[in-house]
């Protein structure tokens, strides 16, 4: 089944220790997202990638960082995390708006990589 | 500013229709999302509404009034299952990349 397959699913991490999260997608989906969200709250947009073209939202911490090498897979640097950014990281992908006859365009989540700093 | 306003928690009894709101202002609008959230997982899509009126899946419809920038999911025959958060998502027309806009999602509470 087509689906967008997240790495790992829990992670746990020391305060100040970097680490990477993974996604990847066999939807063949143009565009990627990385949302942070925490409890109770909405999905946070990160960052996202338009084909190769990568987008920054205005307050995404410069601690973050992103790497798409290829359609497929898309991964999520955190430099030095803190305790503040212990949440759930959610990876999405969808078609581009502008395809013929794909009006949704509803973005397919992966399951999530629950992140713990310590 | 872009806002989406969602009630935050409700309750309803198995068996039973809850209807869940959601009113939006935004600078444009290309489209309206319901997602479904269990508790430590991933949105699931469940809806998508873009011109006015009701859309019927199964136990589960969505209505869209753009003149109100107002929504509704309508969950119907409930299930235990559906104990979960209901987020809200509007796209923006006006967003170069189509974003979305997200509500922080309801979190219904279901009752045997």
């Amino acid at each position: 089944d087509a689906m967008v397959i997240q790495n790992p699913r829990y992670q746990v991490t020391q305060f100040g220790k970097p680490v990477t999260l993974s996604c990847s997608q066999t939807l063949n989906h143009n565009v990627m997202y990385w949302y942070q969200q925490k409890s109770s709250q909405a999905p946070k947009l990160l960052f996202h990638y338009y084909d190769k073209d990568f987008n920054n939202e205005a307050d995404t911490p410069d601690n973050f960082q992103s790497r798409r090498p290829n359609t497929s897979f898309c991964f999520l640097d955190i430099r030095s995390p803190g305790l503040g950014d212990a949440a759930m990281y959610l990876c999405a992908t969808s078609r581009k708006p502008a395809d013929s006859g794909f009006s949704y365009n509803e973005q397919f989540f992966g399951p999530g990589t629950r992140l713990t700093v310590l | 500013g872009q806002n989406i306003d969602q009630p935050t928690e409700m309750t309803a009894t198995e068996g039973a229709i809850v209807q869940i709101n959601c009113t939006y202002q935004t600078s444009g609008f290309n489209g309206l999302f319901w997602y479904q959230q269990h508790a430590g997982e991933a949105p699931t899509f469940l809806s998508y509404n873009v011109l006015d009126g009701l859309e019927e899946k199964g136990r589960f419809s969505s209505f869209l009034s753009r003149s109100k920038g107002y929504s509704y999911l309508l969950l119907k025959e409930l299930q235990m299952k559906d104990s979960a958060s209901y987020l809200c998502a509007v796209r923006d027309q006006y967003d170069s990349n189509y974003q979305l806009i997200w509500g922080a999602g309801t979190k219904l509470i279901i009752k045997p």
